[in-house]
């Protein structure tokens, strides 16, 4: 079944505005991820944040984790046209192994 | 260049022809999976390998054979595929000594089964 969930499933906002988007998960994780992916492309990685952490800024991204709502959150700040993408969380459970799983996707479309 | 490459890219194909997708990766990563993604489903992990000679289930392995005789090479192998096994898949790596463990996708294959 699928760890990730995401909402919105879908978001269209104004260039210049933030886009927030959210990601719930249902077991413990080492470390949740952040990807990219255009239009049917390979998926790009944008951020890591690792259990013990809280939140974590990389450029206009900053990610926060929440590991007793079991949920994370990527705001892209000042968003530009370019940042038109899905973008999904992966929740990464390690420990001799390794399986990731994918959420179902926020579909960001930032109107110039 | 640093990059995973999948072949083929498209492929159409009939209900019960054998068929094996290859990945391939430049980058020494012990770490490589395979994931399906569907419209609504979002990516779901079919298998993975953590190193040569090792492989395990994902969530969705039912119908898929994968191996894993060489680091850089990950085949998916589809023995009798069908039409509900119509996807686009992809493939990816990664290295356990990476800090940010971040896996690098291949560019996708469009699998349409008749």
């Amino acid at each position: 079944s699928q760890q990730g969930e995401e909402d919105p499933q879908a978001l269209s906002i104004q260039e210049g505005e933030n886009a927030t988007m959210n990601c719930s998960y249902k077991t413990s994780i080492n470390n949740l991820q952040w990807y990219r992916q255009n239009s049917g492309r390979g998926l790009v990685h944008l951020i890591l944040i690792r259990s013990n952490e809280r939140e974590k800024h990389s450029g206009r991204l900053r990610v926060t984790l929440d590991t007793s709502k079991k949920s994370s959150s990527l705001l892209i700040t000042a968003s530009r046209a370019a940042d038109t993408a899905s973008y999904f969380c992966a929740t990464v459970v390690s420990g001799g192994y390794q399986k990731v799983t994918f959420g179902t996707g926020t579909k960001l479309q930032v109107i110039p | 260049e640093a990059q995973v490459t999948q072949n083929p890219r498209y492929l159409i194909t009939v209900t019960g022809k054998k068929l094996t997708v290859t990945c391939s990766q430049n980058m020494n990563h012990e770490y490589m999976s395979w994931y399906r993604q569907d419209p609504g489903l979002g990516l779901r992990q079919i298998y993975y390998s953590m190193n040569v000679e090792v492989t395990d289930k994902g969530d969705v392995p039912e119908g898929y054979k994968v191996s894993r005789k060489e680091k850089r090479n990950f085949p998916l192998i589809l023995e009798s595929p069908s039409p509900n096994q119509t996807s686009l898949y992809f493939c990816a790596s990664s290295s356990f000594g990476s800090a940010n463990n971040e896996q690098f996708f291949g560019p996708g294959t469009r699998l349409t089964v008749l």
